[in-house]
């Protein structure tokens, strides 16, 4: 199984500033994913994030607010832009393919 | 598009009785299967997964999951339910195309009381 190490763990930001995630994964990938998980809720897809190419995004979800880097097969980052307290939440990177599907153990976000 | 219901919000379920949590599923094609487990203020924990063959998946902790096909359906089952079960469970979907997305359930909150 791959082992994904997902920084930070946790963060407290204040409204307005940005905050970048980042997820390296112990072996080389091609697909990997960014979720959200609100409080309380369930795990919402924010983007696919593919090498080499521009990050697919789900509905909802807009590049401004949550651009992502996919600089090689290992490496990812999230980042979510100008926060607001509706921003808190975790966010989890997963790769997988096929009969996998692999989580990070997320970032704890709250804006203040 | 892919989609997961999980038609109960909460169960609740006596020390010791067999627990069932339910998910029915939407997809194109055949499906890859997974159920997850989250505890509070922790991170999502892996429980089992159907991909082909027998129906009856066996995984972590003693629990296990029945594929239905004619009813797409993959609940998750333990025999005999213990306090520490309590928990958050997610039930998810991928279709069988390589590198697909995984969708998730809204999630089913399991207690088991003493």
């Amino acid at each position: 199984s791959a082992v994904i190490s997902q920084k930070p763990s946790r963060d407290i930001c204040q409204r307005g500033t940005s905050l970048t995630i980042q997820c390296q994964v112990d072996s080389q990938v091609t697909m990997m994913f960014w979720y959200r998980q609100q409080p309380g809720q369930s795990l919402t897809l924010i983007a696919t994030a593919n090498q080499g190419s521009e990050a697919t995004y789900e509905s909802g979800f807009v590049i401004d607010k949550f651009p992502i880097s996919r600089p090689n097969l290992t490496f990812s980052t999230l980042t979510v832009s100008n926060m607001s307290p509706e921003d808190s939440s975790i966010y989890l990177c997963s790769l997988g393919g096929g009969t996998e599907a692999f989580f990070g153990q997320g970032t704890r976000l709250t804006v203040v | 598009a892919q989609s997961v219901a999980q038609p109960e919000d909460q169960v609740n379920v006596a020390e010791g009785n067999p627990l069932t949590v339910k998910c029915t599923y939407s997809v194109s094609g055949n499906p890859y299967l997974f159920w997850y487990v989250q505890y509070p203020n922790r991170g999502l924990q892996f429980l089992l997964k159907y991909i082909t063959g027998d129906n009856l998946v066996k995984g972590s902790y003693g629990f296990e999951a029945e594929f239905n096909k004619s009813q797409t359906s993959f609940h998750l089952k333990k025999p005999s339910a213990l306090v520490s079960d309590s928990a958050l469970y997610f039930c998810a979907v991928r279709a069988k195309t390589s590198y697909d997305k995984v969708i998730f359930g809204p999630g089913t909150s399991l207690s088991v009381i003493p």
